[in-house]
């Protein structure tokens, strides 16, 4: 049963730590989004690309989040330095173009649950 | 205006009621159209898409009406399972695959 897997699932660090999260999209599948969830905010789409290609971030703070695709059986959400705001579980989802030549369905990891004290 | 905006809730029914989730969106070039499932703790999952003539699935029927630019959920019959966060998920402009969630509707269902 194909998915998306997330690591780590839990992370509790320090302020001012670097924190990198690791999710292996579904085989197959040509797009990677990373998503955050906040109560307050809901679901946040920080970045997402396509092939390997990032085509979004600008919803990501630049100046401490960085999001990469090495090869496409990974995509890495790193943040450096770390602050008590970024407590939030972050979700990488994969999927592929819709029939309709728009949003296809998007498959979500299990989330990684981060802590920064 | 939010991109999507839906009402929090939360919905508190008895098992066997009929209960509607309402969603609008802002931007009038959106193609496409999903309501996802969330349950507590857990990832999101596509519940249904929704096309322009509406559509059903079992006890679930969505419906679109762009000229309102509004989406709606209805669940008949509603089963305990059903407790759960339904997020209204809409693309930003026709054919882009990037997907804006609401913050969710939280529908509790009692026995």
């Amino acid at each position: 049963d194909a998915r998306v897997t997330q690591t780590p699932r839990h992370k509790v660090t320090e302020m001012g730590q670097e924190v990198t999260m690791r999710c292996q999209p579904i085989l197959g599948h040509n797009t990677v989004f990373w998503y955050r969830q906040t109560m307050m905010q809901g679901l946040e789409l920080l970045a997402y690309f396509r092939n390997r290609a990032p085509l979004d971030d600008s919803g990501m703070p630049k100046d401490r989040f960085s999001a990469e695709m090495p090869d496409a059986t990974l995509a890495t959400l790193k943040i450096q330095p770390s602050e008590p705001r970024d407590s939030a579980v972050y979700f990488c989802a994969s999927g592929s173009r819709g029939t309709t030549n728009g949003a296809g369905e998007l498959f979500f990891g299990e989330g990684s649950r981060l802590t920064v004290l | 205006r939010k991109e999507v905006e839906q009402d929090p809730g939360p919905f508190n029914v008895p098992e066997g009621a009929t209960v509607a989730f309402n969603c609008t969106y802002s931007n009038s070039a959106s193609q496409s159209f999903f309501w996802y499932r969330q349950d507590c703790r857990k990832e999101p999952k596509l519940l249904m898409s929704v096309y322009s003539s509406g559509n059903e699935d079992g006890r679930f029927t969505a419906q679109l009406n762009r000229a309102s630019q509004y989406i709606s959920l209805l669940i008949r019959d509603s089963k305990l399972s059903d407790s759960a966060t339904y997020l209204c998920v809409v693309n930003l402009q026709g054919g882009s695959e990037k997907l804006v969630f609401g913050k969710g509707t939280k529908l509790t269902v009692n026995p």
